[in-house]
């Protein structure tokens, strides 16, 4: 199975801080990498898919790059509500994984 | 719009079952892969089984291979994860998932675009 391996696993930022969190993974996977955020008690919300797609909806200071083995996400400003936790998931792979998340606090 | 309802969770003792269901609207049904992804308490996502769009194909994570069972009817728009031989380390929310674009498939896919609310799965004595 492909492992995916978040970094770090928890980040504490200030309002307006511009962020970088870093997926990895075990094999190569092209761009078949999406990322979520997920809430305390809510489902988790797709940001970006095909490694760099920004999904409808999603404000422009959500942005992400990569392929083959290597992924970023970058939020450039953060705001109030963009503290909460951050998934990769590989899908290159019917047998789908997630990296172990980033928890993103406030400074 | 799209709707996943997630329905079947429940405390169960350890070694028995529980059958979880997901009623999908909004979508020609038959042409999305689906998958079940849980969150154990406190813990991150994790992917558990998912299905073609046919039914024809289906994936189970190692750690609840031979012990679960995902199905789908497309005739009631609805997936179903059988869950036996249930352990302590199975209690999480399950979330019903749904591939985003109707292919049909799991693999070269795009992720997940639409959730269900998640139902509670306790395994206790």
């Amino acid at each position: 199975d492909i492992q995916m391996t978040q970094s770090p696993s928890s980040l504490s930022a200030s309002l307006g801080d511009r962020v970088t969190i870093t997926c990895r993974a075990s094999q190569s996977i092209a761009h078949y990498l999406s990322w979520y955020q997920q809430r305390p008690g809510k489902a988790p919300k797709l940001l970006i898919y095909s490694a760099s797609t920004l999904e409808s909806g999603v404000p422009s200071r959500f942005s992400a790059s990569g392929s083959g083995t290597d992924f970023t996400l970058t939020i450039s400003s953060l705001q109030p509500e963009d503290f909460a936790t951050f998934y990769c998931q590989q899908t290159y792979s019917p047998l789908q994984t997630f990296g172990q998340g980033t928890n993103l606090e406030i400074k | 719009d799209v709707q996943l309802l997630d329905s079947g969770g429940g405390l169960v003792q350890p070694g028995g079952s529980l059958r979880l269901s997901c009623a999908v609207s909004g979508i020609t049904f038959r042409n999305y892969a689906m998958s079940w992804v849980r969150q154990a308490p406190g813990k991150g996502l994790e992917w558990v089984s998912g299905i073609s769009g046919s039914g024809d194909n289906t994936y189970y994570a190692d750690s609840v291979k031979g012990r679960f069972i995902i199905s789908r009817d497309n005739s009631r728009n609805t997936v179903y994860l059988q869950m036996n031989s249930l352990r302590a380390e199975d209690t999480a929310v399950y979330y019903c998932a749904k591939a985003y674009g109707g292919f049909g498939v799991l693999g070269r896919d795009y992720g997940v675009d639409v959730w269900g609310q998640g139902t509670t799965v306790t395994v206790s004595s």
